[in-house]
This record gives structure tokens, sequence and C-alpha cells, in this order.
């Protein structure tokens, strides 16, 4: 049973189109990510949820909307998708925020090709 | 400069040998040291965690974290081709947010 799964698992899509992927953990988490990695592997926060509520926004383009309908829920909403977007966005949960010094479980990635 | 600095790889050992992994990081403040395993086309795993200086051994894995030297390492015993994957480490920062490295590519030869 996965623990946490995103869809979809490739996204191959043109240049200024919109798009969105979406997240569940079913591990009864109260705090969900978003983390972009490139193709050199390296893993960057984007935006954290805890119990719908928005904790991290890092320095990312506002074409990228998180939303959080409830707290087994990340969705990421991309606008006017650039070429640059392309990379592997991971979801991940955490039983607690990782201050408090919980670990992360991530999903299989869903890898976004933009052409 | 990122703080956590991690060499990327590839590392290539043959089976049985011993792998040696390190990451540094700039802030005493950090607190919480991880290290994920990747494999190919999956997402990280939890593999080890700790929060003090010292050694932490978990069957062929030992994590060893180094707070004076601002230092940690991951150690891995009688390395089997199903270790072969990318490993990160990952540091919670002063602001409570998961650092990760660049992560290692190992490669295990039989």
């Amino acid at each position: 049973d996965t623990a946490v799964s995103q869809t979809p698992k490739y996204l191959v899509t043109q240049m200024g189109n919109d798009k969105s992927i979406k997240c569940e953990q079913n591990l009864g988490h109260d705090t969900m990510y978003w983390y972009k990695q490139d193709s050199k592997k390296f893993l960057k926060i984007m935006f954290s949820y805890n119990n719908k509520e928005l904790i991290i926004n890092e320095t990312v383009p506002n074409r990228f909307s998180p939303k959080s309908p409830d707290k087994a829920h990340l969705n990421l909403h991309i606008n006017s998708l650039e070429l640059g977007d392309s990379a592997v966005y991971f979801c991940a949960s955490s039983r607690v925020r990782t201050e408090l010094g919980s670990s992360l479980h991530f999903g299989n990635g869903t890898r976004l090709t933009v052409t | 400069q990122k703080e956590v600095e991690q060499d990327p790889g590839p590392l290539s050992v043959p089976e049985g040998a011993i792998v040696s992994l390190n990451c540094t990081y700039s802030n005493s403040a950090f607190q919480y040291f991880m290290w994920y395993r990747q494999y190919s086309r999956k997402g990280p795993e939890l593999l080890m965690y700790t929060y003090s200086s010292g050694n932490k051994e978990d069957g062929r894995f030992t994590a060893q974290v180094d707070k004076s030297s601002k230092y940690i390492s991951l150690f891995i015993r009688d390395s089997q081709p199903s270790d072969s994957a990318t490993y990160l480490c990952a540091i919670t920062d002063s602001w409570g947010k998961l650092q990760f490295g660049a992560g290692t590519q190992v490669v295990v030869t039989p």
C-alpha cells in the first residue's frame, strides 16, 4: 500500500501550458512538502503545508501555486510552463514539522519535461 | 556556497568493499542529521537518522556525526550490488528546513 503517491508519473507538455500534479499520503502525517530535483540530483524545497496551512514558501516563481484541500492532499499547479521547469517534482510528508526532528517520506516523483 | 556540501561522485567500488561517504555543513546550529538512499527513478528513502555527535550503527550501515568539525559520514560495510544508488545527506537547518546535499552516486560492481 503506497504511503505517498503522486500523479502523474510522467508529464510531457509544451511551453506556455498549465499543468497540475497531485499528491496524497495515507500515513496520517500533519505536514506535506513539494521538492524539486534538478538534473544534477539536487533536491530543493519549494513549499510546505502543516495541517492545510502554508508554512514554507521558498523563492519560487508565482507561476507555481500549491493547494492543500485537506492534510492528506497537496497539489501543485504550474502556470505558463517554461523550459527551465523541466525537473522531477517530489511530494513528501512528515509526521510533524522537520524543525521538531521529523524525517521525510517521499513519493516516487513526477518527471516533468517541457518542450 | 551551499549550506550542505557533498561530493557528487560517482564512487565505484568492488563488491565487499567499504563505502565511505561524507558531507560538510556550514552552521553549527544545525541539529538533525539524516542519510537518504535514492534508487534510480524512485523517491529518496530514509536510511539513517541521528541528532548527536558519535556513531550510530544499523546492520551494515554506520552513521557518524562530528559536530565540532561540522562533518557527517556514512559507511557501508560489505557492500553489495544492491547498494548501488545515490546517497543524500540531509540536515535540519536553524530555520527547521531539511537541507539536502547534492547526493553521491555509488556503484558497487560484482
